[in-house]
């Protein structure tokens, strides 16, 4: 079956250091990753996903993220945290041969300190 | 502003009303999708539609659960005598390679 974890509830980090939001993921073969963003009473919105090519992928509002195959992972990156980055994140996973629909961890909150 | 739109934006109703939700996706977009979240959850997949044709439902879809895309448009999120659990965000999103989400309806029920 397909799943993510998310394993921390929360991330805080000091405005303008790095961040790091864990994901790893459990798929039958090649899965499709993404990462979503949402603020508070709003729906999700894209960051960024990955398919295939670059294992290194650049998204939206400076983030990225690097897939790693051996360790099923997907961590969402970004070199210098702003405190409107404050928000919920979201992995997701899509496996193109169990149809479309996608699955989502639990959510991480991130907190940017000032 | 994803050019997913939900209405209505907030919803309270008392149990065992009716409610309806309405989605109207980005035009060009033939899939549409419905998920389900909870407080301190990820949305969860409720069903799906390639136009008009609803091609998967969740098992989380209940048989008070109806929803429907006449025209391969517009889609409707019906859920009958509304209970309790059923409070939540409902959201929407269409898809062409990567999902956009719609800003969801809060339902409420008393």
């Amino acid at each position: 079956a397909q799943s993510v974890a998310q394993p921390e509830d929360q991330v805080n980090v000091a405005e303008g250091n790095p961040l790091t939001v864990k994901c790893t993921y459990s798929v039958s073969g090649n899965p499709y990753l993404f990462w979503y963003v949402q603020y508070p009473n709003r729906g999700l919105q894209f960051l960024l996903k990955y398919i295939t090519g670059d294992n290194l992928v650049k998204g939206s509002y400076g983030f990225e993220a690097e897939f790693n195959k051996s360790q099923t992972s997907f961590h969402l990156k970004k070199p210098s945290a702003l405190v409107s980055d404050s928000a919920l994140y979201f992995c997701a996973v899509r496996s193109p041969s169990r149809g479309d629909k996608i699955i989502f961890g639990k959510g991480t909150r991130l907190h940017i300190l000032p | 502003d994803t050019g997913v739109s939900q209405n209505p934006r907030h919803k309270i109703t008392k149990r065992g009303q009716n409610v309806t939700f309405r989605c109207d996706p980005i035009s060009e977009h033939n899939r549409l999708y419905w998920y389900r979240q909870t407080l301190g959850q990820g949305p969860e997949f409720l069903t799906y539609f390639q136009n008009e044709a609803q091609l998967e439902k969740s098992r989380l879809l209940s048989d008070r659960f109806s929803a429907e895309r006449p025209k391969g448009s517009f889609s409707t999120l019906e859920i009958q005598r509304t209970e309790q659990g059923d409070s939540a965000m409902y959201l929407c999103a269409t898809n062409e390679g990567t999902q956009y989400f719609g800003p969801g309806t809060r339902l409420t029920v008393l």
